[in-house]
């Protein structure tokens, strides 16, 4: 079975410009999830979406958005670029319906803002 | 708050000496916690997954044990292939949570030959 994918892997950015990430989940699943990880605060969750809608936020201004489509695969974008969204940005996939809460996740995205 | 602390930040062990990761918790209702090892500039592999307290499970040289309020994560004679960041992260039991996770800061091991 495939793993999670993201594209790309690598991106440099300058601020205030926008930048979308993508993500495929792993085949039949229908929960996707974003991370951010930094040194210095970790792995912070973003948001998750099911079934094309989302299901849960975390705590991150506006400028971050995100959306999955009918195929599960999802989207996020970031608006108005700043400094500190220089980042690992990671992708999770789950089933998202069994009480099995397992998420496996891809390589992720390296955001790079000068 | 659900809240996840892991200890110690950072372990250098010899080959063969074993040790336990420690990561304390606090969730209003657990749905489960989760142990995942990452590389550098990779994403975090899937280890173990704990429901309830007095479950363990094994992988190789990893060992996880789950209680009401901490996990470890027991390494028994690791190898040099043992080095990354173990990362311990919680799930919350409440439907507004959906499948989130709370992680910790995790454990930076060096395992030396």
């Amino acid at each position: 079975k495939a793993g999670v994918t993201q594209t790309p892997r690598y991106l440099i950015k300058t601020r205030g410009q926008q930048v979308t990430l993508s993500c495929s989940p792993i085949s039949g699943h229908r929960s996707v999830s974003w991370y951010q990880q930094t040194p210095g605060q970790g792995l912070q969750f973003l948001f998750e979406y099911f079934s094309e809608t989302q299901r849960n936020k975390g705590n991150f201004p506006g400028r971050f958005s995100g959306r999955q489509f009918s195929n599960s695969r999802s989207e996020m974008n970031v608006s108005t670029l700043e400094l500190g969204d220089s980042a690992l940005y990671l992708c999770a996939s789950s089933s998202g319906t069994s009480g099995r809460g397992e998420q496996f996740f891809g390589p992720g995205t390296r955001l790079t803002v000068l | 708050e659900d809240q996840v602390t892991q200890s110690p930040e950072a372990l250098r062990l010899q080959e063969g000496e074993s040790s336990s990761l420690n990561c304390s918790y606090t969730v209003s209702g657990l749905r489960g916690l989760f142990w995942y090892r990452q590389d550098p500039g990779k994403g975090p592999e899937f280890l173990f997954t704990l429901y309830s307290a007095g479950e363990e499970k094994e992988k190789e040289r990893l060992k996880a044990t789950l209680t009401k309020k901490e996990s470890f994560l027991h390494i028994t004679a690791p190898k040099p292939e043992d080095s990354a960041t173990y990362l311990c992260a919680v799930q919350a039991r409440d439907s507004n949570s959906g499948y989130a996770l709370n992680f910790g800061k995790g454990t930076s091991l060096l395992v030396t030959p």
